[in-house]
């Protein structure tokens, strides 16, 4: 069976302190993802990454960053938290190749709250 | 302007009723469509792909129209079991891989 693995469900936080998302996948896959997810919003891309040690912006990647030394795994950095940064965190993971029928894996988020 | 839009719903429907749910994309060169499915606290789950010529699996049929920009997903005879969030998707080229952009969602009631 396949799995992304995450590694708090929940995590609570203070303002200012550095918080990090740790993302663990079985399945070789090259690229790996991260999302938060908003009432209203729904997912929004924050960064992404299609090989060791390379990294991407995705559409919201203010206030994170990210490290991949690792295939397997994909972490999300929060340099200094705050509370507009309170929300669901989702990693996901993709095979390379054309995704025509390629489906995102997801683990299954961390809730973050910072206080 | 949302690179996907859907309207977030909630669509409250009998059990038994069909339901259809369409999603607009302003991107013309998205590559891939995808329908997801989420349940309440949990992680998105791919329910299908969507191609040109329709496709359909089981109660479920996605059609896609990449002259409108348009893809939609039509539930015939609905289950309980299909309440859920529905998550259009679909995949852009990026800086060496492809992308998955999600709409915000749909939200789906099936009442008793």
């Amino acid at each position: 069976d396949v799995k992304v693995t995450q590694s708090s469900r929940y995590l609570v936080k203070r303002t200012g302190e550095k918080v990090f998302l740790e993302c663990v996948q079985d399945m070789d896959h090259e690229n790996m993802f991260w999302y938060r997810q908003d009432p209203g919003l729904g997912l929004r891309l924050i960064y992404f990454s299609y090989d060791v040690k390379m990294k991407e912006k995705g559409d919201i990647p203010e206030g994170y960053s990210v490290s991949r030394e690792k295939k397997e795994r994909f972490s999300l950095i929060l340099e200094s938290a705050s509370t507009n940064q309170t929300s669901m965190y989702l990693c996901a993971s993709t095979p390379a190749g054309a995704p025509s029928n390629t489906e995102a894996f997801f683990g299954q988020g961390t809730r973050l709250t910072v206080v | 302007r949302k690179e996907v839009e859907q309207d977030p719903g909630p669509f409250n429907v009998p059990e038994g009723a069909t339901v259809a749910f369409n999603c607009t994309y302003s991107n013309s060169a998205s590559q891939s469509f995808f329908w997801y499915r989420q349940d309440c606290r949990k992680e998105p789950k791919l329910l299908m792909s969507v191609y040109s010529s329709g496709n359909e699996d089981g109660r479920f049929t996605a059609q896609l129209n990449r002259a409108s920009q348009y893809i939609s997903l039509l539930i015939r005879d609905s289950k309980l079991s299909d309440s859920a969030t529905y998550l259009c998707v679909v995949t852009e080229y990026a800086s060496g891989t492809y992308k998955y952009i999600f709409g915000t969602g749909t939200r789906l009631k099936v009442l008793a």
